[in-house]
């Protein structure tokens, strides 16, 4: 069965500093995604960027960019230029591709990130 | 993005009452939507899967009895939590994947449900 893990509860980084969140997985599937999804308070859960296993390459958007180490089963998230409204609970969510049904996602367990003034 | 509304955000209601969650995907059709339950401070564990015109699909441990699915029409399921508990006092989200391609997740903004 597919695990997500993220290993860090809660992380802090200073205003307009990077920060980098954990997630590691466990599949036996060769092709599948990785997402980053954000819940603020609001709990509106919030797609951040997404990762197809197939493409080497790692996804970027703006500020936002993964470490995805496959062979590791390794996906961490980047965050640059930490803006207050980055305070959110951020999980790594898995995903199979099942060519003939279902979507479910694995959700890991969360990492609250704290932004600080 | 696409866009699913859920409703309501909030409901209080007594022990032994029935509630119903309403999930709409606004601007897109969805054969299949995801019903989840989240505790204070946890990740979202995955309750069912919802088809539409078909019975749901429950996770293990999951009471159908309990967690009545409907699945009407390409635009709208409904999760209906049948007598109530305080136990069962939980937030309540539900997500709709928008077909072709990576099938991304779209999420409603959540139901807490508080039972007295």
């Amino acid at each position: 069965a597919q695990t997500v893990t993220q290993s860090q509860p809660e992380m802090s980084v200073q205003e307009a500093e990077t920060v980098t969140l954990s997630c590691t997985y466990d599949t036996s599937e060769s092709d599948y995604y990785l997402f980053w999804y954000k819940q603020p308070p609001s709990r509106q859960m919030i797609l951040v960027i997404r990762q197809e296993a197939y493409k080497q390459q790692n996804a970027t958007e703006n500020r936002f960019s993964v470490n995805f180490q496959k062979a590791a089963k390794s996906f961490s998230l980047k965050i640059s230029d930490s803006q207050l409204g980055d305070a959110a609970m951020y999980f790594c969510a898995y995903r199979a591709v099942r060519y003939s049904g279902t979507y479910k996602y694995i959700f890991g367990t969360g990492t609250r990130l704290k932004v600080l003034a | 993005g696409a866009v699913v509304s859920q409703h309501p955000s909030r409901v209080i209601c007594k022990s032994g009452t029935s509630v119903k969650i309403e999930c709409r995907s606004l601007d897109f059709q969805a054969t299949t939507m995801f019903w989840y339950r989240q505790f204070p401070k946890q990740s979202l564990m995955l309750m069912a899967t919802s088809n539409e015109g078909s019975k749901a699909t429950y996770e293990q441990g999951v009471e159908k009895d309990k967690f009545l699915i409907n699945h009407a029409s390409l635009t709208l399921s409904t999760l209906t939590v049948t007598s109530a508990h305080p136990e069962d006092s939980s937030f309540y989200i539900c997500s709709a994947p928008l077909s072709g391609g990576e099938n991304i997740q779209y999420f409603g903004a959540g139901t807490r449900l508080s039972v007295l």
